[in-house]
């Protein structure tokens, strides 16, 4: 039982580039979320996923796209990349309801650099 | 979701008890108090939440007032281990759907020898 994977955990685009970073949870969770935290900052959320098919904006959502194909995985693209997207990113996930406390599962992280 | 506010740091000897406050005015009824604390650039890691009773468990304890306008998280012997910083959020949990957790900055506790 792997718990939330994010993939890849580092990665250094120049600016302009795109890329896409995959989340995905192996305990059948119906939410995902994906947030991004800057240094001295708490996190911030940018998109999140109530359900396969489905997606929600969060605080911060402007220069990220999402899908959500399958149950299991939860995709932040970046389609232009700009210096203010760096950022160590964090995807979540839980169940719905009261199922586990509602509690939030946290993957280890994904640290961008763009120059 | 209702807004929280927590101090920005505090320091805690090692072995005695850390209370982290947190003042939450504008929850609501159907809101619990949830606590999470994030050790270095790790993940975010649950301790605990509470709607309006005490509870407590292996990691820690969770104080709400009657009024539930503020809570109190209490790690009972801290240890170096539990540095870090801890966020209090309140959050709507029903079997319709959850609202998704909203972090603010927090509160970093030091744990000092």
């Amino acid at each position: 039982n792997a718990g939330v994977t994010q993939t890849p955990k580092f990665r250094v685009l120049k600016t302009g580039q795109s890329m896409t970073l995959l989340c995905a949870q192996d305990m059948n969770h119906e939410y995902m979320y994906w947030y991004r935290q800057d240094p001295g900052m708490g996190l911030r959320l940018i998109h999140y996923s109530v359900g396969e098919g489905t997606t929600a904006k969060g605080e911060v959502p402007d220069g990220y796209n999402v899908s959500r194909l399958k149950k299991q995985n939860f995709l932040l693209g970046l389609e232009s990349a700009a210096p203010s997207q760096t950022s160590v990113y964090f995807c979540a996930s839980n169940p719905r309801g009261f199922q586990g406390n509602g509690e939030l599962f946290f993957g280890e992280g994904s640290r961008l650099t763009v120059l | 979701d209702a807004k929280t506010t927590q101090p920005p740091s505090m320091d805690c000897a090692e072995g005695r008890a850390a209370n982290l406050p947190c003042n939450h005015s504008t929850i609501s009824g159907n809101e619990y108090v949830y606590w999470y604390r994030q050790i270095h650039s790790q993940g975010p890691q649950y301790i605990i939440h509470g709607l309006k009773n005490n509870e407590t468990n292996e990691m820690a304890s969770l104080i709400i007032t009657e009024d539930r306008k503020s809570s109190t998280l209490i790690l009972p012997h801290a240890t170096l281990r539990d540095t870090a910083v801890y966020y209090c959020i309140v959050r709507g949990i029903r079997n319709s759907g959850n609202t998704p957790l909203v972090f603010g900055k927090g509160t970093r506790l030091s744990v000092i020898a």
